[in-house]
């Protein structure tokens, strides 16, 4: 079975400074590979997906993130974040077809972002 | 289009009462699932549905749970006889049924037991 390994509970960082978000998973066969995101009081929105090709992953409001296949990690990334980002962080694994289609979600982790 | 929607939003009931959450997916969607949120921790899965298939109820914590959807319309979860350790977020999502597809995700429903 799949494990996802978020390593950060909580990164708080000052607007305007770059932030890693951290994401690990446990197997090394090919995968399908997710970011959501999710603000106070809502559900989870997808910020972007790694099925194939470039490992250099860009998604939405400035997010992208690394697919790295020998370290088993997608790591995301922003330049310079701004409040409004201050949100919490799941990375999400799904095996190709012929596996589960119940996708394996991390504990998340908090982005908190201070002016 | 319209999103996924649950209802209600907020549900507050008494130890040992029945409640009975709602989701209405996104229309064409054949996957949906169920998950519990608990205060800071991540998503739990409880159940999926996929089209007219059997569910896969792997997640579903004790008996006291289970869920229902009528085609590729409408899903309840049921929590039968609550308990304290029941007050979480339950929230619904609903996709393609492709696992290279992203989750729809609903607002949830905020769950708190007396």
């Amino acid at each position: 079975a799949q494990s996802v390994t978020q390593l950060d509970s909580q990164v708080p960082v000052f607007e305007e400074a770059p932030v890693e978000l951290r994401c690990n998973y446990s197997s090394s066969v090919s995968v399908y590979l997710f970011w959501y995101v999710q603000y106070p009081n809502q559900g989870l929105q997808l910020l972007l997906k790694y099925l194939s090709g470039s490992t250099l992953v860009k998604g939405i409001n400035g997010f992208e993130a690394e697919f790295n296949k020998s370290q088993t990690s997608f790591h995301l990334r922003k330049p310079s974040v701004h409040i409004s980002d201050t949100a919490e962080y799941f990375c999400a694994v799904s095996d190709l077809p012929g596996g589960s289609y119940i996708p394996t979600f991390g504990r998340g982790t908090s982005l908190i972002v201070h002016p | 289009g319209a999103g996924v929607s649950q209802s209600p939003s907020n549900k507050v009931t008494e130890k040992g009462k029945d409640v009975e959450l709602r989701c209405d997916p996104i229309s064409g969607h054949t996957a949906l699932y169920w998950y519990r949120q608990r205060l800071g921790q991540g998503l739990e899965f409880l159940i999926y549905f996929q089209g007219n298939s059997a569910p896969d109820k792997s997640g579903l914590p004790s008996d006291r749970f289970s869920a229902e959807r009528t085609g590729e319309s409408v899903s309840t979860l049921t929590i039968q006889r609550t308990q304290q350790e029941d007050s979480a977020v339950y929230l619904c999502a609903s996709g393609a049924g492709n696992s290279y597809n992203e989750q729809f995700f609903g607002p949830g429903t905020r769950l708190t037991v007396l």
